[in-house]
């Protein structure tokens, strides 16, 4: 199984570039969510997809906007990148209502120079 | 403001020795604790999930436990090894059904051999 699948692994954007992050996950999972970790601080939640074809804000949406293309897949977009958006990258899936089965990939580490 | 406080934040031990590692939360309403691993480069992979009336869980060489009065939980590991170098991270799930994750920053653990 390969669970929840991120690309790219790695990408360094110029301050003002855009760029879309791809996660894909094969578990029928119906929740999705993108999160960002920095160095000395919690996961924080970015945007979440509770199901197919809803979207909502998480603690901090400002810069982002997602997509959910269908069950499986869940989009990042970064419109006008800014250093302050250098971080790591996860996105998560899980099963609604439940706290077993919260699955994590592996991260794209994001450069803003 | 829901926290999750996680100490010491690095520990070194000698492989073979056990060790420790503490979180504390103020998340309410409570719904389950998590102890998450996080391998360098790599996403947080599920160790333990604890609900209210769980108060010892073990997975292998990990056991985790949950005092709910106190709001604490430990995550003991028995008999380290190489492979156990890694972050930890303590998550708390709130109630309600909408399964809003609050992370600690994690405790960084060095074995050494």
């Amino acid at each position: 199984n390969a669970g929840v699948t991120q690309t790219p692994k790695f990408q360094v954007l110029k301050t003002g570039q855009s760029m879309t992050l791809q996660c894909a996950q094969d578990m029928n999972h119906n929740s999705m969510y993108w999160y960002r970790q920095d160095p000395g601080m919690g996961l924080r939640l970015i945007y979440y997809s509770a199901s197919e074809g809803t979207t909502d804000k998480g603690e901090v949406p400002n810069g982002y906007n997602v997509s959910r293309l269908n069950k499986r897949e869940f989009s990042l977009r970064l419109e006008s990148a800014a250093p302050s958006q250098t971080s790591v990258y996860f996105c998560a899936s899980s099963v609604v209502g439940t706290g077993y089965g919260y699955t994590f990939g592996s991260g794209t580490r994001l450069t803003v120079v | 403001k829901n926290q999750v406080e996680q100490s010491p934040q690095s520990l070194i031990i000698l492989e073979g020795k056990n060790c420790t590692l503490q979180c504390n939360y103020t998340v309410s309403p409570f719904s389950n604790l998590r102890w998450y691993k996080q391998d360098t480069g790599r996403g947080p992979v599920s160790l333990t999930i604890m609900t209210f009336s769980e108060n010892t869980k073990s997975n292998g060489r990990y056991t985790a436990t949950l005092d709910a009065d106190t709001k604490q939980s430990s995550l003991h590991i028995t008999a380290s090894q190489l492979s156990d170098s890694a972050s930890y991270i303590c998550v708390v799930s709130e109630g309600g059904g909408n399964e809003k994750l609050t992370f600690g920053t994690g405790t960084r653990l060095t074995i050494i051999p």
